[in-house]
């Protein structure tokens, strides 16, 4: 089936710790995001990429990294520089022109620093 | 620069009540989209619809509807004869035609419905 893959659904990580999470999909879709939810700030924009070997960051990339070598997979990693690192992370991807398509999304990856 | 702002927390109903969820935007570019998403507590979202700048009808599908109006920079949801399995956190979303890309969402409004 196509879709949005994210692994792993739940990650722990010891403060100082970089920690990388994955995302693939099989849609054949340029477009790839990472978005980050905490509980009442809704989605925040992370980094996005529209080509491969292309990405922008968004309004939260401090202490984040990503890079796009394949179109089909856009790994986020969550370096010790995020200073609050645990939340909900989600994964999307669009068609071209991707401001004009919908977002299809993964079922997340939630992250917890001990 | 974009805005979403969905001022409703959360919004509790009886099963069958009709329910609205503002949302009110903010762009200078005069190309957008607009979007509504469902999140139910599984987690992922689901997209429900987009709207263009240059189209302002109001669109309904089955028991949801939208109202789309530009003169108060609003595209609000109603979902009509609420049902248990409305109940998950809805967010709209915005994307400038000069982002490119770029969808910025706003704070969400968790709806959930009684039985």
């Amino acid at each position: 089936d196509g879709g949005i893959t994210q692994s792993p659904k739940y990650l722990f990580r010891k403060e100082g710790q970089n920690v990388t999470l994955s995302c693939e999909q099989n849609l054949n879709h340029d477009a790839m995001y990472w978005y980050r939810q905490d509980p009442g700030q809704g989605l925040r924009l992370i980094y996005y990429s529209q080509i491969v070997n292309d990405f922008q960051k968004g309004d939260i990339a401090e202490g984040y990294s990503v890079s796009r070598e394949k179109k089909e997979s856009f790994p986020l990693t969550v370096t010790s520089a995020q200073k609050n690192p645990t939340a909900f992370y989600l994964c999307a991807s669009s068609i071209p022109t991707g401001n004009t398509g919908e977002l299809f999304f993964g079922e997340g990856s939630r992250l917890t620093v001990l | 620069a974009q805005k979403v702002t969905q001022a409703q927390t959360e919004i509790s109903v009886v099963e069958k009540e009709d329910v609205t969820l503002d949302c009110v935007y903010e762009t200078r570019d005069t190309t957008y989209y607009l979007f509504w998403y469902k999140q139910p507590p599984s987690g992922e979202l689901v997209f429900l619809i987009r709207r263009n700048s240059f189209d302002e009808q109001n669109e309904i599908s089955g028991r949801y509807s939208w109202n789309f109006q530009k003169s108060t920079s609003s595209f609000n949801f109603t979902i009509t004869a609420s049902q248990v399995v409305d109940s998950a956190v809805y967010f709209c979303a915005l994307s400038e035609r000069s982002s490119a890309s770029k969808i910025i969402f706003g704070s969400g409004t968790r709806l959930s419905i009684r039985p």
